[in-house]
């Protein structure tokens, strides 16, 4: 099992340039989450999607778009970056939101820099 | 806006002695708390989880919850240099989402 994986790795945008992040997930989780983390600061949620055909906004959504294609996927879309984005951005899966201890199996994260 | 915090650290033990990580969160009716260890540059991964109900012990570390004083703690016995990383705290909110400390850099001296 992999897990949870997310490509790419790293990227470096331009002001106002797009791009999708992947992640998938081979747990057969039904949620699953998108955050970033700044220095200094806790994970944020941007988006989450609590089952296949939902998606529902965090805590930061504005900029960002998310599409959940199916129950293993689910991609993050910048339509038009900013250098405010750059930043490591983790997608995460988990159980069910109602019931179970709700952990939260976290993708190694893609590093992000829009100059 | 509910909140969990925790000191940024960086705290130092020395190795062999005992760490002691602590996170308040303001959502008297929490009633689930996570802690996960994050290694430089790595992701995320859970450590330890209790419920409103009780502590919990798992080989070297225990979390302790502090339900009139709201306060999580996690103690690390036998501090390892491994053990170096930063721990963050995660309460489960009232819509069933992770609200999440900043995390506490700890450093374990050899």
């Amino acid at each position: 099992n992999a897990g949870v994986t997310q490509t790419p790795k790293f990227q470096v945008l331009k002001t106002g340039q797009s791009m999708t992040l992947q992640c998938a997930q081979d747990m057969n989780h039904n949620s699953m989450y998108w955050y970033r983390q700044d220095p200094g600061m806790g994970l944020r949620l941007i988006y989450y999607s609590a089952s296949e055909g939902t998606t529902d906004k965090g805590e930061v959504p504005n900029g960002y778009n998310v599409s959940r294609l199916n129950k293993r996927e689910f991609s993050l879309r910048l339509e038009s970056a900013a250098p405010s984005q750059t930043s490591v951005y983790f997608c995460a899966s988990s159980e069910p939101l109602i019931g179970g201890n709700n952990e939260q199996f976290f993708g190694p994260g893609t590093r992000l820099t829009v100059l | 806006q509910k909140e969990v915090e925790q000191n940024s650290g960086p705290l130092s033990v020395p190795e062999g002695a005992i760490a002691s990580l602590n996170c308040t969160y303001s959502d008297r009716g929490s009633q689930s708390f996570f802690w996960y260890r994050q290694y430089s540059g790595k992701s995320p991964e859970l450590i330890m989880f209790i419920y409103s109900n009780g502590d919990k012990e798992d080989g070297r570390f225990t979390a302790q919850l502090n339900k009139a004083s709201q306060y999580v703690s996690l103690l690390i016995r036998d501090s390892q240099p491994s053990d170096s990383a930063t721990y963050l705290c995660a309460v489960r909110g009232s819509n069933y989402q992770l609200i999440w400390g900043a995390g506490t850099k700890l450093i374990i001296k050899p």
